[in-house]
């Protein structure tokens, strides 16, 4: 079975602090995302990487960087945080497989509120 | 603008009825389609797929149909559960696209009352 693990369910953090969300999966997946979920949104991708040390900008990359020094572990980090980045944080990985959906494997999710 | 669309937020159904749930899309590259079911305070869980060489695709109580001319795909449930009420995403997946990278939809809740 493919794990995704997300090192916090339930975070607090305060305006202007930094932040450090961890994703770890044990598949050996070359694929790795982070998305948030917001009520009325739907899923929106901030970053993904496709390799270790690469990166790319989702559809709102702002406020957020990633790490990805190991294949198994992708980091979203936030510079400072904000109120506006209160949300449900979700990270996914995937096999990439030419020719095939590519099913993207989702870790529990972190629910951060930043006061 | 929203490349795939699930214009229904909300949908209420009768236990052992059948739940309907829709999507469309908009670019014509997508290649393979894929629908998600999650539950509250956690991730989304795999549900079913199609390819966009095929129509329909079964798999238990779950069918997905796809109409490439119309751009809309749909998921069937039948017979409905109650423990089917979730929030359902659908997604698609652009053909040559960078690694696999999926559009999601903004979601469908579906409730099943007993």
């Amino acid at each position: 079975d493919v794990k995704v693990t997300q090192s916090s369910r339930y975070l607090v953090k305060r305006t202007g602090e930094k932040v450090f969300l961890e994703c770890v999966q044990d598949m050996d997946h070359e694929n790795m995302f982070w998305y948030r979920q917001d009520p009325g949104l739907g899923l929106r991708l901030i970053y993904f990487s496709y390799d270790v040390k690469m990166k790319e900008k989702g559809d709102i990359p702002e406020g957020y960087s990633v790490s990805r020094e190991k294949k198994e572990r992708f980091s979203l980090i936030l510079e400072s945080a904000s109120t506006n980045q209160t949300s449900m944080y979700l990270c996914a990985s995937s096999l990439w497989v030419a020719g095939s959906y590519n099913e993207q494997f989702f870790g529990p999710g972190t629910r951060l509120t930043v006061l | 603008d929203q490349q795939v669309k699930q214009n229904s937020p909300s949908l209420s159904v009768q236990e052992g009825r059948i739940s309907i749930l829709n999507c469309d899309y908009t670019n014509s590259m997508f290649d393979y389609f894929l629908w998600y079911k999650k539950y509250p305070a956690e991730g989304p869980t795999f549900l079913i797929s199609i390819s966009s060489i095929k129509d329909k695709n079964e798999d238990g109580r779950f069918t997905v149909f796809l109409n490439k001319s119309a751009k809309h795909l749909s998921l069937h449930i039948v017979p409905s559960q109650p423990g089917d009420s979730a929030v359902y995403f659908c997604a698609a997946r652009f053909y040559g696209g960078s690694q696999g990278n999926l559009i999601f939809g903004k979601g469908t809740k579906l409730s099943v009352k007993p």
